[in-house]
């Protein structure tokens, strides 16, 4: 069972580097979405993509943020200049749309940034 | 905008002994509501999902109840089992059903 798929699973890094993770969605899935999660709360959404475009962003992805799915697959999620207050689980997430209702999203097991 | 919200943010239940987590929800124009697992270092998990047009459904060892009139679901769990401890969020679709809103979560401890 091929399901989402995040890379790396954890991170470390400095205050003031640049980050950038990957994302591959189950392959039918033509909606991708990506979350960050603090530790006791809910996933907070931040952007979502059909296809190659993307067609929503969260106020919370600041400019430092960025993220990209070029040829409607994989997608990556790029923080640059990273802060203490980013660290958090970033999650990904696939589904396939087309139908009513939406059908659920189905959930990588995210990637864990620490910016020390 | 949508807001979802949970009663408790820990529930300790006995091993057998049945489960009921709730969730109150904002929006009285929400259409689709779903309840995730998510276990430690892992990511949320489907569990069972329900229209607006339906008060109850029923999975495997799940039941979601709906109620529309308090803006309210529940997810009940038979014969609570140890592999249930988890985190459990209720989410709903927003945005024209584009994106899942999420809210606090309960921890779900089973003691044995």
């Amino acid at each position: 069972d091929t399901g989402v798929s995040q890379d790396p699973r954890h991170k470390i890094t400095k205050r003031g580097q640049n980050v950038t993770f990957r994302c591959d969605p189950i392959s039918e899935h033509n909606r991708l979405y990506w979350y960050r999660q603090t530790l006791g709360q809910g996933p907070e959404f931040l952007t979502y993509f059909q296809n190659e475009a993307q067609l929503e962003k969260s106020r919370l992805l600041s400019d430092r943020f960025s993220a990209e799915r070029p040829k409607g697959s994989f997608s990556t999620l790029e923080i640059q200049r990273t802060e203490q207050g980013d660290s958090a689980m970033y999650l990904c997430a696939s589904s396939l749309t087309g139908g009513d209702p939406p059908t659920p999203l189905h959930f990588g097991n995210g990637t864990r940034l620490t910016v020390t | 905008g949508e807001s979802v919200g949970l009663h408790l943010p820990t529930l300790s239940v006995q091993e057998g002994d049945n489960s009921i987590i709730n969730c109150a929800y904002s929006n009285s124009a929400s259409d689709y509501f779903i309840w995730y697992k998510q276990e430690s270092g892992k990511g949320p998990q489907f569990i069972i999902d329900i229209r607006s047009n339906m008060d109850k459904r029923q999975g495997q060892r799940v039941t979601v109840l709906l109620n529309k009139t308090v803006k309210h679901l529940s997810l009940q769990i038979a014969a609570t089992q140890p592999g249930d401890s988890a985190v459990y969020f209720c989410a709903v679709f927003t945005g024209g059903g584009n994106k899942l809103t999420f809210g606090t979560g309960t921890q779900l401890k089973v003691e044995l």
